[in-house]
């Protein structure tokens, strides 16, 4: 079964801290995304990551950085954490196959920045 | 610019009825359309896809139906049921090799009143 695991449902963050987020999958896909969501918004894509150790801006990445070190695992940072960031983020993985180009997500993590 | 959208923030419907959820798209170069469903506190779960040479595409109580000439694709849920009440996301991808970026529309909220 299709699995991509966010590392915490919730957070709590106070402004100017740095934030971590992980996310990994079991599929051994080559791609993974991390997205936010907000009402009225919808789902934008922040960044994305092909391979390992690559990485390319998605539509909002400014106050936001990638790291792919591994194949499974996609972190997003936020260098300093400001109120603005407060969101629903997602992180989603597809294989490089395009016949199956399907993005699988995960649960979700819930930030709160104050 | 939207080139994605999903102009009805939300919609209501009876239990056993039919569910039309409608989505347009202003990109021509996009081959490939997917639905999305999306409860609180969860993350997104693919539902059903379509590609642009077909003009329809049947899963159990599930169809979608695109209209390349009219950018227009919709989905249809034949009977509703209270459990389909959720969000649910239109996404499109780009022509190309190397295209693996969804662009998602803003969602549509069903609920589906017993």
């Amino acid at each position: 079964d299709v699995k991509v695991t966010q590392s915490s449902r919730y957070l709590v963050k106070r402004t100017g801290e740095k934030v971590f987020l992980e996310c990994v999958q079991d599929m051994d896909h080559e791609n993974m995304f991390w997205y936010r969501q907000d009402p009225g918004l919808g789902l934008r894509l922040i960044y994305f990551s092909y391979d390992v150790k690559m990485k390319e801006k998605g539509d909002i990445p400014e106050g936001y950085s990638v790291s792919r070190e591994k194949k499974e695992r996609f972190s997003l940072i936020l260098e300093s954490a400001s109120t603005n960031q407060t969101s629903m983020y997602l992180c989603a993985s597809s294989s490089r196959d395009s016949r199956k180009n399907i993005q699988y997500f995960g649960a979700g993590t819930r930030l709160s920045v104050l | 610019d939207q080139q994605v959208k999903q102009n009805s923030p939300s919609l209501s419907v009876q239990e056993g009825r039919i569910s039309i959820l409608n989505c347009d798209y202003t990109n021509s170069m996009f081959d490939y359309f997917l639905w999305y469903k999306k409860y609180p506190a969860e993350g997104p779960t693919f539902l059903i896809s379509i590609s642009s040479i077909k003009d329809k595409n049947e899963d159990g109580r599930f169809t979608v139906f695109l209209n390349k000439s009219a950018k227009h694709l919709s989905l249809h849920i034949v009977p509703s049921q209270p459990g389909d009440s959720a969000v649910y996301f239109c996404a499109a991808r780009l022509a190309g090799a190397g295209s693996y970026q969804l662009t998602f529309g803003k969602g549509t909220k069903l609920s589906v009143i017993p």
